[in-house]
């Protein structure tokens, strides 16, 4: 059990400029999910996947952002055109049935210039 | 929707002492989970919560869910250095967690 890894840790970017996360789930995990976590706040949901099918969106993810898990394994988060307000903490999770613990990866905290 | 709310938001404690921090949930909890955040990293699993009146244990943290499933505590015993951080309650939502604010807490030598 290697555990959730999300890369990069850390992305620091201009304001305008596109960027994208990459999270490789716990394998045998089914479930998929990305959370945003700004200072001081527990974290928010984004969305979540079934194996490869994007099941929830929240409302918090803006046309500006996409999420794909093209064959069910790794996840892809992009974030487009970035504005001040996207600065967070990114985090990756992974998990099985639903009334099971989910297991963070230690997420990527993006910082707009 | 789901709201969670803890208390307090930050904890300053001597090493040695004991100390609680409190979960409580605007609806009946079906799921109540337990993390801990070091600064600048991702969430750690504690413990996980699911019938009223239930209690965990490991090794010197004790969380426990009332029998209304509305609220749960998390006490710690002869607090250490390391088990300062920031602690997270989540409710199991519909398909994904719904997190409280968080509690910091501080360990003084």
């Amino acid at each position: 059990d290697t555990g959730v890894s999300q890369d990069p840790r850390h992305k620091i970017t201009k304001r305008g400029q596109n960027v994208t996360f990459r999270c490789d789930p716990i394998s045998e995990h089914n479930r998929l999910y990305w959370y945003r976590q700004t200072l001081g706040q527990g974290p928010e949901f984004l969305t979540y996947f079934q194996n490869e099918a994007q099941l929830e969106k929240s409302r918090l993810l803006s046309d500006r952002f996409s999420a794909e898990r093209p064959k069910g394994s790794f996840s892809t988060l992009e974030i487009q055109r970035t504005e001040q307000g996207d600065s967070a903490m990114y985090l990756c999770a992974s998990g099985t049935l639903s009334n099971q613990p989910q297991h963070f990866g230690d997420g990527t905290r993006l910082s707009i210039l | 929707s789901q709201e969670l709310e803890q208390s307090p938001q930050s904890l300053i404690v001597q090493e040695g002492k004991n100390l609680t921090i409190n979960c409580t949930s605007s609806k009946t909890l079906y799921g109540l989970y337990w993390y801990k955040q070091k600064y600048g990293e991702g969430l750690i699993f504690l413990m996980m919560l699911q019938k009223g009146g239930e209690e965990k244990s490991h090794e010197k943290i004790t969380a426990k869910l009332d029998e209304k499933k509305q609220q749960s505590s998390l006490h710690i015993t002869a607090s250490q250095p390391s088990h300062a951080g920031i602690y997270l309650c989540g409710a199991d939502g519909t398909q994904k967690l719904v997190f409280g604010q968080g509690t910091r807490l501080t360990i003084n030598p």
